[in-house]
């Protein structure tokens, strides 16, 4: 079976930093490219940033652009997301996410980061 | 930034035909990809490629596409299809990802 388990969200002050992570299972992790998928309390689901599968290219979206980075380890099949110079609009539940060609989808059960002082 | 546009609510009773609209200027060179949640549950895909649907959706989900316009439409709506839907695409170059704003649908 196909697992993905996010871990490390946390309660971090405006300004700071934060790493997350997805370790992935039952699948051959450096077949797919993975995304990282945000959700804010009662609010809708928001593109983060996205990962080839070999690592090489990485896309954003502007919200986060310059302040977050995705990354992967394909030895240890995890994935990462660095977020920086965090926001109180940052607060979310964090989902690692990818999907095949023939429609299956998988999801994280997600990591909540809250963003206070 | 690319931004995709969809009704924040549709309602309809049960056994009626639900259809949720999602716009954007790129939707003609770029697939979308329609997403079900219900509350407390993480995400899951009931259309991908505009039109094709997972073996395990029931054939009551489809998609469509006409120039910046998709459309999910659910047939013959059941209580349990009650949720928010999210549509999901690409900008024109595919280099930024979004979802819509989502629509909650709710069955009378």
């Amino acid at each position: 079976d196909v697992h993905l388990v996010e871990s490390g969200g946390d309660l971090v002050q405006p300004g700071g930093s934060l790493t997350i992570s997805c370790g992935a299972s039952g699948f051959i992790f450096t077949d797919y490219w993975m995304h990282w998928v945000r959700q804010a309390p009662g609010k809708g689901l928001v593109w983060v940033a996205r990962i080839n599968s070999d690592g090489s290219s990485t896309s954003y979206a502007d919200s986060v652009r310059g302040r977050y980075t995705v990354s992967r380890d394909n030895a240890k099949n995890i994935l990462f997301l660095y977020m920086d110079s965090l926001r109180v609009e940052d607060t979310a539940v964090y989902y690692c996410q990818f999907s095949t060609s023939s429609g299956d989808d998988y999801w994280g059960q997600g990591t909540l980061v809250t963003v206070a002082s | 930034s690319y931004e995709l546009t969809q009704p924040p609510s549709v309602s309809v009773s049960p056994g009626q035909t639900a259809r949720i609209t999602c716009s954007g200027d790129a939707l003609p060179k770029q697939y979308a990809y329609w997403y079900q949640q219900k509350p407390g549950q993480a995400p899951m895909l009931v259309i991908y490629k505009d039109t094709e649907r997972p073996s395990r959706i029931p054939a009551r989900f489809s998609g469509s596409a006409s120039g910046t316009t998709v459309t999910l439409t659910i047939s013959g709506v059941q209580a349990d299809d009650e949720a928010d839907y999210y549509c999901q695409s690409a900008d024109s170059g595919g280099d930024c990802e979004v979802f819509g704003g989502g629509t909650k649908l709710t069955v009378l």
